[in-house]
């Protein structure tokens, strides 16, 4: 086990609705990322936080949203949710920049009808 | 195009076969490459991790990169059905962070 967990498992949300996926990182995992896994693709960096601040952004538009707290745990949020944003959300954490391993959660899957 | 170039598959070898995957890129200022691997319904998990050009070599597992081509490959040696998983290949500027991945090879093992 990685020691990252997330929550939901799964998620069915409608076109144009708003979604908040949790995320549990170990403790001590100052810095955590989002990577979005789209069927048979390999995952996408959408953002990474390291103490509470977004220190780095992928290619994806600013309806995707996150926030780190103190205890941790992080919030992806997606708002105006688009077809193609079904997809497996991971997340994953890790010590610090000089920390060699990135561990993953096992996802939310998200699904938008 | 893409800046990280990796094969699909489906790859299916028998048991005890010598695995090569690799992945193409296109980006000069990637510097760290690391290869994961992803069972069904989880998270990719760190096999291997370089930086720069060279070898390096874990149990059954070889790791190799070469910078002036844009070129990294994974082998795996004396391979065994507990293998059979997506094997994504990631790369970064700044280490194991921001990654860019390629789009995962199916691999299958044969008993």
């Amino acid at each position: 086990e990685t020691g990252v967990t997330q929550s939901p498992t799964h998620l069915i949300k409608t076109r144009g609705q708003q979604v908040t996926l949790r995320c549990s990182s170990q403790s001590g995992h100052n810095t955590v990322s989002w990577y979005q896994q789209a069927l048979g693709q390999g995952p996408q960096f959408i953002f990474q936080y390291y103490r509470e601040e977004e220190n780095g952004r992928g290619n994806f538009p600013p309806r995707f949203s996150g926030l780190q707290f103190p205890n941790y745990s992080s919030e992806l949020n997606v708002n105006a949710l688009e077809l193609d944003d079904s997809a497996l959300y991971l997340c994953a954490s890790k010590g610090g920049p000089e920390d060699d391993t990135q561990y993953f959660g096992p996802g939310t899957r998200l699904t938008v009808l | 195009q893409k800046e990280v170039e990796q094969d699909p598959g489906p790859l299916s070898v028998p048991e005890g076969a010598i695995v090569s995957l690799n992945c193409t890129y296109s980006n000069s200022a990637f510097q760290y490459f690391m290869w994961y691997r992803q069972y069904s319904r989880k998270g990719p998990e760190l096999l291997m991790y370089t930086y720069s050009s060279g070898n390096k070599e874990d149990g059954r597992f070889t790791a190799q990169v070469d910078k002036s081509s844009k070129y990294i490959s994974l082998f795996i040696r004396d391979s065994q059905p507990s293998d059979s998983a997506t094997y994504l290949c990631a790369m970064s500027p700044w280490g194991n962070e921001k990654l860019t991945f390629g789009t995962g090879t199916r691999l299958t093992i044969i008993p």
